[in-house]
């Protein structure tokens, strides 16, 4: 299947910093990427959904002004977090796929955690 | 509001056993159902999909049962191994609106040796 990666895979930041995430998808173009956040022993929570070129739709509780997204090419998405605080800890996955319909992958995801 | 319900929430099986995971969805206009392993610290893999238009889908030990009128389907791994241990997640997608996934719970499966 396709892959995709995530930079960093941890990440430590004090609280009050901002701290960027980047997604990749490697081999294929990705019109649409996708982030994710996963608390302990629960399920994933989609925060928002991007198109390349476009601004990002959030999902209804997220705050688009704390979680940035940037999706400037057909491989990169970059997520954000804008003063963080220790609640924003948590495991952070993005997801994307070529085009409507088609299967979506996973990157492994980035372990924040903010002191 | 859960789109997708999954259960049993945690799963012990023998080594060599069957394991089965259950989910349950509301909305017909979903049209494709994937499940999703997960290691601890990793993101999700893509394990096995269906699409409503057939009842079972088999690839190896992992096979779908898919019941469209009771808008269930389900996971079994037959011959269960340690190895198999980790988290499975079913999911659901329509084609239609935003194409995204939804998912359901979570099962966190233990296969003992």
């Amino acid at each position: 299947g396709a892959v995709v990666s995530q930079h960093p895979s941890w990440v430590i930041c004090k609280s009050g910093t901002s701290v960027k995430i980047e997604c990749r998808s490697l081999d294929f173009q990705a019109t649409t990427m996708f982030w994710y956040r996963q608390f302990p022993k629960q399920s994933l929570m989609l925060m928002a959904t991007s198109n390349e070129g476009s601004k990002a739709t959030y999902e209804q509780g997220v705050e688009k002004d704390k979680f940035l997204i940037n999706h400037a090419s057909l491989t990169l998405s970059t997520l954000t977090v804008t003063s963080a605080h220790p609640e924003d800890s948590s495991f952070y996955i993005c997801s994307a796929r070529e085009t409507i319909g088609a299967e979506q992958y996973f990157g492994p995801g980035t372990r924040l955690t903010v002191t | 509001q859960q789109q997708v319900k999954q259960s049993p929430q945690s799963l012990i099986v023998q080594k060599g056993g069957i394991s089965i995971i259950n989910c349950a969805y509301e909305n017909t206009a979903f049209d494709y159902f994937p499940w999703y392993q997960q290691f601890p610290g990793k993101g999700p893999a893509l394990l096995i999909a269906i699409r409503p238009d057939v009842s079972e889908k088999k690839e190896g030990r992992f096979t779908i049962s898919f019941n469209k009128s009771a808008k269930q389907f389900s996971l079994h791994i037959m011959d269960s191994q340690p190895g198999d241990s980790a988290t499975y997640f079913c999911a659901a997608r329509g084609l239609t609106g935003a194409n995204n996934l939804f998912f359901g719970t979570g099962t966190r499966l233990t296969v003992i040796p």
